[in-house]
């Protein structure tokens, strides 16, 4: 299986400031398509998760621009640009290239 | 507007099965796969399988091979899953998803508790 695995953040990210989460995969992530199925999802509080971003730097639909996804075949970083208090939860990168499909353990964003 | 509402909060006794729903509209479910995934606290989340509406065809993950069983009724565009022989493991956050042409997850039902205890 490919092991999904996240950093941590600097909690609380002051209101403002920027934040970058960081995810590697036990496995290149680029598909002979030349496409990376890599997405990003967002839980915030009691909710269900929500698709950020997916081909690693394509912003899903109504996601704010302040969201933006880099990286190579098997690291990726997830930038906010100016944290909002809407940002608080636990962002989770995950692949798509192979099953079985898997997840990061999370990274939990706090704000001040 | 795409929706997919699960039922309700579970309890169950150890040892035996209960059969999560999720009911979708909005969209074309016979040509949809369907996926289900399990939360557990910590937080982390887990692929169970998928199931293409269309036909029937399955894909799970082997860890939850025997356990769970996936099925659809595409004429009320609901998706099913069978959890048998539950014990204290299988106690989680249950989610139904839509898995997008484009490979992945683009919309998520609220979520079912399944507690298991005697």
């Amino acid at each position: 299986d490919i092991v999904m695995t996240q950093g941590a953040l600097p909690n609380p990210v002051p209101s403002g400031e920027s934040a970058s989460i960081t995810c590697q995969s036990s496995k290149s992530l680029l598909h002979s398509n030349g496409k990376t199925y890599l997405n990003w999802y967002l839980q915030r509080p009691g909710q269900s998760p929500q698709l950020l971003i997916y081909w690693m730097s394509t912003r899903a639909s109504g996601v704010s621009d302040r969201f933006s996804g880099s990286g190579s075949g098997t690291d990726f970083t997830l930038k906010i640009s100016s944290v909002e208090a809407e940002d608080v939860g636990v962002y989770y990168c995950q692949q798509f290239l192979e099953y079985p499909l898997t997840f990061g353990s999370g990274t939990k964003l706090e704000i001040k | 507007q795409v929706k997919l509402l699960q039922s309700g909060a579970e309890l169950v006794k150890p040892g035996a099965s209960v059969k999560l729903s999720c009911k979708t509209s909005g969209f074309t479910f016979s040509t949809s796969y369907m996926s289900w995934l399990k939360q557990v606290p910590g937080p982390s989340i887990e692929w169970i399988g998928w199931i293409y509406a269309g036909d029937g065809g399955t894909n799970y993950n082997q860890k939850f091979k025997g356990k769970a069983t996936l099925t659809v009724d595409k004429s009320s565009s609901t998706a099913y899953m069978d959890l048998s022989s539950l014990t204290s493991e299988d106690a989680a956050v249950y989610f139904c998803a839509r898995i997008s042409g484009s490979h992945y997850f683009d919309y998520w039902g609220q979520g079912v508790m399944v507690t298991v205890s005697s």
